[in-house]
């Protein structure tokens, strides 16, 4: 299996712009997680779906965040507009089902820096 | 509510002793616990993980922990360190009931340094 697909690996935008990142979780999980990671905050829980339907968007800072998954095998996050706070390694994760015991696999991460 | 406390942001130990990576957890439903790894610039990935089976969970990479129910840990342990050890190391708990105890909560991590 080719694990957790993210893109991009690195984005570099300036500030008010909008931004994309991308993620392709595992075939045949249903639950899909997205975290943010800083070294002030730690690893943080932005968003997670089940079977497609987004359960808990808590964690989402501000109206700037969104995040979709149209079908099982893909899920964007996007930030419009970004701001240099918004810097960070954004992760994708999936899993055969939520939490309990089903293990979360990790993407690479998508560095973003906004100037 | 569930939560994780990890003692020490940083560890340095030498190459050929013992690693102890301390974690602490807080959880109103019976626990799930898991360690996980993050190498540089990398994603994180399971160690190992507690599902009551055993109270004595043996990982990869010569890793193990043992969960203590009476001291509320989850204490992560490798008899000799190696050089590849070097990275960082997130505890995680999570539970069966509903909302966000489902979920994993990470601890914030403890950076193990070795030493040649």
């Amino acid at each position: 299996d080719a694990g957790v697909i993210q893109s991009p690996r690195h984005e570099v935008t300036e500030m008010g712009q909008e931004v994309t990142l991308r993620c392709k979780p595992i075939s045949g999980h249903n639950s899909l997680f997205w975290y943010r990671q800083t070294m002030m905050r730690g690893l943080e829980l932005l968003i997670y779906f089940n079977n497609n339907v987004p359960i808990d968007d808590s964690g989402m800072p501000e109206d700037r965040f969104s995040a979709k998954m149209p079908n099982a095998s893909f899920s964007t996050l996007k930030i419009q507009p970004s701001e240099p706070r918004d810097s960070a390694v954004y992760f994708c994760a999936s899993s055969p089902g939520l939490a309990g015991t089903n293990t979360q696999y990790f993407g690479p991460g998508t560095r973003l820096t906004v100037l | 509510a569930q939560s994780v406390t990890q003692l020490g942001s940083h560890v340095s130990v030498s190459e050929g002793a013992l690693v102890l990576l301390r974690c602490n957890y807080s959880s109103s439903v019976p626990p799930y616990l898991f360690w996980y790894v993050q190498y540089p610039n990398q994603g994180l990935q399971l160690l190992l993980k507690y599902t009551s089976a055993a109270t004595l969970v043996k990982g990869i990479n010569g890793f193990e922990a043992e969960f203590k129910k009476s001291e509320t840990s989850f204490h992560l342990t490798k008899p000799s360190a190696h050089m590849s050890d070097a990275a960082e190391y997130f505890c995680a708990v999570s539970g069966i009931s509903s909302g966000s105890a489902r979920q994993l909560t990470f601890g914030s991590g403890t950076q193990l340094t070795v030493l040649p």
